[in-house]
């Protein structure tokens, strides 16, 4: 089955700096890459998520990048505020829509 | 639009004993989920159902965890009989029929076994 790494575990930045969080994944057949946001004792929740027929998307100060042939992606997010500290899940699928989550990267905003 | 409702909301059980754990998921939504997450971990997937019928449980310890979505709406995931290491919680999670669509989480349940 798909297995995603992700790296570092985590990350502190400075209030209004950026942050990049990097994830690979082992299923080539794999077409499907969604983030999740997980506040403490809160779900997880979907920020963005980008599909492999593109290499690229962005959402106001988060943005995402898939490399389909290193097989990484990477989350990106810029002018760090505090309310973006929280725990950042990768995860991947195919077309069975069975999704695999990374271990998770602890995102710390220091103001 | 109402979320995916899961309960109980926390749950402590001596070892060995039995429980079990409820997901309503999204109006609509073919797609269910049930994951475990380890404290300090990613969600593992468990079990997804579409409707009714199991697309995948191959990470289900089936000796001791099972799940049922009869009627292909509501779901229970059980444990019997629970061990230390099912200290977790139980996330649900549901999607729209169709290929890659968005996960919607519940709150979850947090198991503790002492």
């Amino acid at each position: 089955g798909e297995n995603v790494e992700q790296h570092p575990s985590t990350l502190s930045v400075q209030e209004g700096d950026s942050a990049v969080i990097k994830c690979t994944y082992s299923d080539s057949a794999s077409n499907y890459f969604p983030w999740y946001k997980q506040e403490l004792g809160k779900r997880p929740q979907l920020i963005i998520d980008i599909r492999s027929n593109v290499g690229e998307k962005k959402d106001q100060r988060i943005a995402v990048t898939l490399n389909k042939t290193a097989k990484h992606f990477s989350l990106h997010i810029t002018e760090t505020q505090p309310e973006d500290s929280a725990v950042y899940f990768c995860a991947a699928s195919g077309g069975n829509n069975r999704l695999a989550f990374g271990k998770g990267n602890q995102v710390v905003v220091i103001p | 639009e109402a979320g995916v409702a899961q309960s109980p909301r926390y749950k402590i059980i001596e070892k060995r004993q039995s429980v079990a754990f409820w997901c309503n998921p999204i109006s609509g939504h073919a797609t269910l989920y049930w994951y475990q997450q380890i404290l300090g971990q990613g969600p593992k997937l468990l079990i997804q159902f579409q409707n009714n019928g199991v697309v995948d449980d191959s990470q289900l310890p089936k000796d001791r965890f099972s799940a049922e979505r009869l009627k292909g709406v509501d779901s229970t995931l059980k444990i019997q009989p629970a061990k230390l290491e099912d200290s977790a919680v139980y996330l649900c999670a549901s999607s729209q029929k169709g290929q890659n669509t968005e996960a919607f989480f519940g709150q979850g349940t947090r198991l503790t076994v002492v």
